[in-house]
């Protein structure tokens, strides 16, 4: 149980285009999903988090006019690299939390490569 | 902030013992994870220790947690070709659900 996919898993778009990445939570409800990028030989940051329903919250020095997210029902969200460049290709990987209490909350997608050209 | 620090690499040889460590500034973290990546899946869990815990132990896995030194370490028993994987620790307080990584340990077993 507890299965979150992304897709795509890979995507290669020209600069200037956007790119939307899609988030599900395949066997539970997310009440709150979680969109990190990561870098190479770097750890995962933050990027927003949302909740179903709600604006999402956005940590700071992220663009949430570039990075736009929807969280429109409980198991979905979207992440949409508008008018992406290439300092934009990352992975980026979402989680998604059930809501529960207990410590294993997050569960992870598998992550999506982005490559701006 | 809270700044978690982890070594980039570690080699081991296969059947010998991993041991993985990661050094955090924050006392106040009340959950510890370890999470496993590995190419092409998702951030695995693969175990969690509270704070007010100094070790536990899961089949091949021990978690050693030293507050005083702020220290964490995950050791891995007869390490095999299949622990292959990047592993990183994360904190997480008690006032929200998020998470503060590290920036992961790849895990490399010689033959």
């Amino acid at each position: 149980g507890a299965v979150v996919s992304q897709h795509p898993s890979r995507v290669i778009c020209k600069s200037g285009t956007s790119v939307k990445i899609e988030c599900r939570s395949l066997d539970f409800q997310a009440t709150t999903m979680f969109w990190y990028r990561q870098f190479p030989k770097q750890s995962l940051m933050l990027m927003a988090t949302s909740n179903e329903g709600s604006k999402a919250t956005y940590e700071q020095g992220v663009e949430k006019d570039k990075f736009l997210i929807n969280h429109a029902s409980l198991t979905l969200s979207t992440l949409t690299v508008t008018s992406a460049h290439p300092e934009d290709s990352s992975f980026y990987i979402c989680s998604a939390r059930t809501g529960g209490g207990d410590p294993y909350e997050q569960y992870f997608g598998p992550g999506t490569r982005l490559t701006v050209t | 902030g809270e700044d978690v620090e982890q070594s980039l690499f570690l080699s081991v040889r296969e059947g010998d013992s991993s041991v993985i460590n990661c050094t955090y500034t924050d006392s106040s973290s009340t959950y510890l994870y370890w999470y496993k990546q590995e190419p092409g899946a998702g951030l695995q869990l693969l175990t969690y220790i509270f704070s007010n815990m100094d070790m536990k132990q899961d089949q091949r896995l021990t978690v050693l947690l030293n507050k005083k030194d702020k220290h964490l370490s995950l050791r891995i028993a007869d390490t095999q070709t299949g622990d292959s994987a990047i592993y990183f620790c994360a904190l997480r307080g008690d006032s929200n659900y998020q998470l503060i990584w590290g920036a992961g340990t790849k895990l490399i077993i010689k033959p």
